[in-house]
C-alpha cells in the first residue's frame, strides 16, 4: 500500500486559502487520492477525490500533477469552523488506511 | 438518507470485563469498516468485510477481538476480556465497494477500560 506524507500541523487565519500537499511516492497506477476531514468527537468524513488533473466540489479542489506522486488540497476562504485534523489517503476498491493526518488550525 | 449508526455512544468498562459494539451501515453498501481510533492517532483498520465475508483482518487482535456481519448487513465488534490500552474510539464506517475509497463513518463509540 502508497504510504502517504503530511504535515502534522498548519495555521491558518480566517479567509485564507489554506493549501495541504501530501506526499505518495509509491502510488499504484489504479490508486485513487482521496482526502477526509475530522471534528472531535465525530467521526471522519469524506471531503473530496480524484485520479488525476485538478477536481473540485463545493468543499475543496484537489490537484494532482501528472506523476501523481504529490496531491494537494486546497480550502478556499476557511473559516473557524475548518478547524479539523484532514488526511490524505491513497488507495483502491475501498481500501482506506489513515495516516496521521494534518491538524489544521483556523484562527480569527 | 440515514447515515451509519452505531451504539452505544459512550461504555466505561473495568479490564478484564466483555464489551460488543453495534453498527448498522447505510442500506445497499456492500463494505464495511471498524476502526480503532486511540486519541491523537490517526484511524487504525481493525477489520474489513465486503459483504459476509472478511478482506482484511491482518490487525485485529484476534486473542480477545471479534467481530461479524450477519445476512451482510448489520455488524457487531466484541472485546473480550478487555485491556487498560483497548480504551478508544472505535469507528464503523461503510460504503458502496466500488473503484475508489469513498466511505461514510458513524460518530463512533467512546470505550474507557478503567
Amino acid at each position: 500500500l502508497a504510504k502517504t506524507t503530511q504535515p502534522i500541523s498548519m495555521d491558518s487565519y480566517e479567509g485564507q486559502e489554506v493549501n495541504i500537499t501530501c506526499s505518495h511516492n509509491n502510488i499504484a497506477t489504479n490508486d485513487y487520492i482521496t482526502w477526509y476531514q475530522q471534528f472531535p468527537s465525530q467521526g471522519p468524513r469524506f471531503i473530496i477525490q480524484g485520479y488525476k488533473t485538478k477536481v473540485t466540489n463545493e468543499v475543496a479542489s484537489l490537484f494532482i500533477p501528472a506523476d501523481r506522486k504529490s496531491s494537494t488540497l486546497s480550502l478556499p476562504r476557511v473559516s473557524l469552523s475548518d478547524t479539523a485534523v484532514y488526511y490524505c489517503l491513497v488507495g483502491q476498491w475501498g481500501k482506506l488506511i489513515f495516516g496521521q493526518g494534518t491538524e489544521l488550525s483556523v484562527k480569527p | 438518507e440515514a447515515g451509519v449508526a452505531q451504539s452505544p455512544r459512550y461504555k466505561i468498562i473495568e479490564k478484564r470485563q466483555s464489551v460488543a459494539f453495534w453498527c448498522n451501515p447505510i442500506s445497499g453498501h456492500a463494505t464495511l469498516y471498524w476502526y480503532q481510533q486511540i486519541l491523537g492517532q490517526g484511524p487504525k483498520l481493525l477489520i474489513q468485510f465486503q459483504n459476509n465475508g472478511v478482506v482484511d483482518d491482518s490487525q485485529l487482535p484476534k486473542d480477545r477481538f471479534s467481530a461479524e456481519r450477519l445476512k451482510g448487513v448489520d455488524s457487531t465488534l466484541k472485546i473480550q476480556p478487555a485491556k487498560l490500552e483497548d480504551s478508544a474510539v472505535y469507528l464503523c464506517a461503510s460504503s458502496t465497494g466500488s473503484m475508489g475509497t469513498e466511505a461514510f463513518f458513524g460518530q463512533g463509540t467512546r470505550l474507557t477500560v478503567v
